[in-house]
């Protein structure tokens, strides 16, 4: 089974840009999870899309928005973009049904914000 | 958010058994706690996850306290590829909360 793929890998913007990265999950998984990576907070979890509607939400601006497809392919958006912003953003699909499930994680986005 | 409490970094030696521990002490009935771990900016890999019964896989064993208080990752026999960020979280719904994890440090 192929792994969790996200594009692109690395991205450099200017402040005040917006930015769309793309992730896509394990065949038959319908849940993917977005994460923010960055060395001062950790692993911060941003939203989780399941079915294509946003079931979790983490305590991050309105500025980071997502979407899923009926495909379960997701994105995520990050608008006027902020120095802070800078940080690996990794994503990781599941099946999302039942109560406990491993999440699979892809290799993450590389954002440069200058 | 984090509900969990690792020690910052261990060292253990190529070959011998790493115990990493976790206190979840305010853990909730319905939590299960899982073990994840990254190695190097690469993407966090699932190792193991339990409610309350001890649970093993082909890469580690969960021991996981009665009280559910606490738990302990043991990886069997350690080797260099095991050195990574370890990474114990408690959760009940697919809404993941890393804490700052243990930096283990294989060494040979």
């Amino acid at each position: 089974k192929a792994g969790v793929t996200q594009t692109p890998r690395y991205l450099i913007k200017t402040r005040g840009q917006q930015v769309t990265l793309s992730c896509s999950p394990i065949s038959g998984h319908r849940s993917v999870s977005w994460y923010q990576q960055t060395p001062g907070q950790g692993l911060q979890f941003l939203f989780e899309y399941f079915s294509e509607t946003q079931r979790n939400k983490g305590n991050f601006p309105g500025r980071f928005s997502g979407r899923q497809f009926s495909n379960s392919r997701s994105e995520m958006n990050v608008s006027t973009l902020e120095l802070g912003d800078s940080a690996l953003y990794l994503c990781a699909s599941s099946s999302g049904t039942g109560i406990a499930y491993e999440q699979y994680f892809g290799p993450g986005t590389r954002l440069t914000v200058t | 958010d984090a509900k969990t409490t690792q020690p910052p970094s261990m060292d253990c030696a190529e070959g011998r058994a790493a115990n990493l521990p976790c206190n979840h002490s305010t853990i909730s009935g319905n939590e299960y706690v899982y073990w994840y771990r990254q190695i190097h900016s690469q993407g966090p890999q699932y190792i193991i996850h339990g409610l309350k019964n001890n649970e093993t896989n082909e890469m580690a064993s969960l021991i996981i306290t009665e009280d559910r208080k606490s738990s302990t990752l043991i990886l069997p026999h350690a080797t260099l590829r095991d050195t990574a960020v370890y990474y114990c979280i408690v959760n009940n719904f697919n809404k993941f909360y890393f804490g700052s994890g243990t930096k283990l440090n294989v060494k040979p």
